[in-house]
């Protein structure tokens, strides 16, 4: 157990629908992060929220759309999706860094997306 | 962030230490060496971090050389149960400001034999 909750954990959706996977996290962290992993592909980072403001996003398809209502919280809405983005998506937490502090980021287990 | 170099796969017998090797001759003097391991299907896993100084903890000992370009995570008696991807990563400490993202690379695939 790592402190960080996604669900559902297994997802298959057809290229019409409209989902959302939820990211939970009980570590009293404050940033948090979805990754996005294909297939013998390295983990990509998609968007990045700090104290529920999304810091960064990487040139990610508008048919992702992250929300973050709180730090505890991440959901990632899905929307006219493509079979390619067929992958485990992994959420991710910190804590926003300070001076010489350092932060690992704990991830959960992934929620893995089938795109037919 | 600087970027760094493993080896795509190694092997390494149970109850062996497991010697995993990184180059990272771009570093930084501000940036820090993560170890990551990904076991099959799940999320990656922390496992050890350091600047300049060697780090041990329960998982793992991580040995850094003195000018920093190159480091290596150990694993001291490696079990079946060690077999993952482990990812070597540099990543700046920007401040206050820093939300501490990590740039993954392909990693080394330990696998672990009996």
């Amino acid at each position: 157990e790592t402190g960080v909750t996604q669900t559902p954990r297994h997802l298959v959706m057809g290229m019409t629908n409209k989902k959302s996977l939820k990211c939970e996290q009980h570590l009293g962290h404050n940033a948090m992060y979805w990754y996005k992993q294909s297939a013998k592909k390295p983990l990509e980072l998609m968007f990045v929220y700090s104290l529920e403001e999304r810091v960064e996003n990487n040139s990610v398809p508008s048919r992702f759309s992250p929300e973050c209502p709180n730090s505890s919280h991440l959901f990632l809405h899905l929307h006219t999706l493509q079979p390619e983005d067929s992958a485990l998506y992994l959420c991710a937490s910190s804590q926003v860094i300070h001076e010489k502090n350092t932060g690992e980021l704990f991830f959960g287990e992934g929620s893995r997306l089938t795109v037919l | 962030d600087a970027k760094t170099t493993q080896p795509p796969s190694m092997d390494c017998a149970e109850g062996r230490a497991a010697n995993l090797p990184c180059n990272h001759s771009t570093i930084s003097g501000n940036e820090y060496v993560y170890w990551y391991r990904q076991i099959h299907s799940q999320g990656p896993q922390y496992i050890i971090h350091g600047l300049k100084n060697n780090e041990t903890n329960e998982m793992a000992s991580l040995i850094i050389t003195e000018d920093r370009k190159s480091s290596t995570l150990i694993l001291p008696h490696a079990t079946l149960r060690d077999t993952a991807v482990y990812y070597c990563i540099v990543r700046r400490d920007h401040g206050s400001s820093n939300t501490g993202k990590l740039i993954f690379g392909q990693g080394t695939t330990l696998q672990v034999k009996p």
